[in-house]
C-alpha cells in the first residue's frame, strides 16, 4: 500500500504571497493532522480532520486554513506568508479517531524569501 | 497540554540495548504515552505506545512506571539504523512533540 503522500515536495514563495499544501493519505485512513517543523524543533500540531470535520486545531494565526475532501485528502493552506513561516510542513494520517499509531509523509518544504 | 522532559542526546553503541527515558509528572489518566523517531529527511515514524502496561511490538518495548510518571523506550540491539530522534509524546487528541533524544549509534 501507498504510504501519506504530499505535493510538492519543495516550494520556495516570497514574502505576502499564498500557498496551498497538498495530503493524500494512506487508503481507508478518515483522520488527517498537519504538523509545521521549524529547524531544529519537534513538529508543532496545526490541525486535525476527521470525516471532513475540523477536530483540533493548534495555536496557529487565523492565516493558516485547511480542508478535508470527501476522498479524505486534505490541503493546508497559508496566506499572506511571513519569513518564519518558512519550515517543514508534515501531514499524518490514521485510520480513526480512536487509532492512536499516525502516519507522515514525507513533508514540503516551504521556503519564504 | 501536558509535558514530557526527554534528554537532549544519547550514544550507544551497535548491538547494545538503549534505554531512552522520558519524564511526564503532568500526566493525566487518559494519556497514552507514544513514542516517535525521525530519521533524517524523513517525517517521523511511529514506535510504540501504551496507556498502564508494559507494551512490546517488533521495533521496541516500552517499560512504564507504575505511577505513569516516566517511561523508557527499550531498543535491544541498538543498530546504525536506529540513529534518529527519539520523541516521547502525551496525546490526548493530538500530538504534542517535544524536543526529543538524538540518539547516536556507533559501529
Amino acid at each position: 500500500d501507498a504510504g501519506v503522500t504530499q505535493s510538492p515536495t519543495h516550494l520556495i514563495k516570497t514574502r505576502g504571497q499564498q500557498v496551498t499544501l497538498r495530503c493524500s493519505p494512506i487508503s481507508g485512513h478518515k483522520s488527517v493532522s498537519w504538523y509545521q517543523q521549524v529547524l531544529g524543533q519537534g513538529p508543532q500540531f496545526i490541525f486535525q480532520y476527521y470525516e471532513k470535520e475540523e477536530r483540533g486545531r493548534g495555536n496557529f494565526p487565523d492565516r493558516f486554513s485547511a480542508r478535508q475532501f470527501p476522498n479524505y485528502s486534505s490541503e493546508l493552506n497559508v496566506n499572506a506568508l511571513l519569513l518564519g513561516d518558512s519550515a517543514l510542513y508534515l501531514c499524518a494520517s490514521r485510520r480513526g479517531l480512536q487509532v492512536y499509531e499516525q502516519y507522515f509523509g514525507p513533508g514540503t518544504r516551504l521556503t519564504v524569501t | 497540554d501536558a509535558k514530557t522532559t526527554q534528554p537532549n542526546s544519547m550514544e550507544s553503541n551497535e548491538e547494545e540495548p538503549v534505554h531512552l527515558p522520558c519524564n511526564h509528572s503532568t500526566i493525566s489518566g487518559t494519556d497514552y504515552i507514544h513514542w516517535y523517531r525521525q530519521l533524517p529527511s524523513q517525517g517521523p515514524e511511529y514506535v510504540i505506545h501504551g496507556l498502564t502496561s508494559n507494551v512490546n511490538n517488533r521495533m521496541a518495548s516500552l517499560a512504564i512506571a507504575e505511577d505513569r510518571k516516566s517511561s523508557t523506550l527499550i531498543l535491544h540491539r541498538a543498530t546504525l539504523r536506529d540513529a534518529a530522534v527519539y520523541y516521547c509524546i502525551l496525546e490526548t487528541d493530538k500530538l504534542i512533540f517535544g524536543t526529543g533524544t538524538r540518539l547516536q549509534v556507533f559501529p
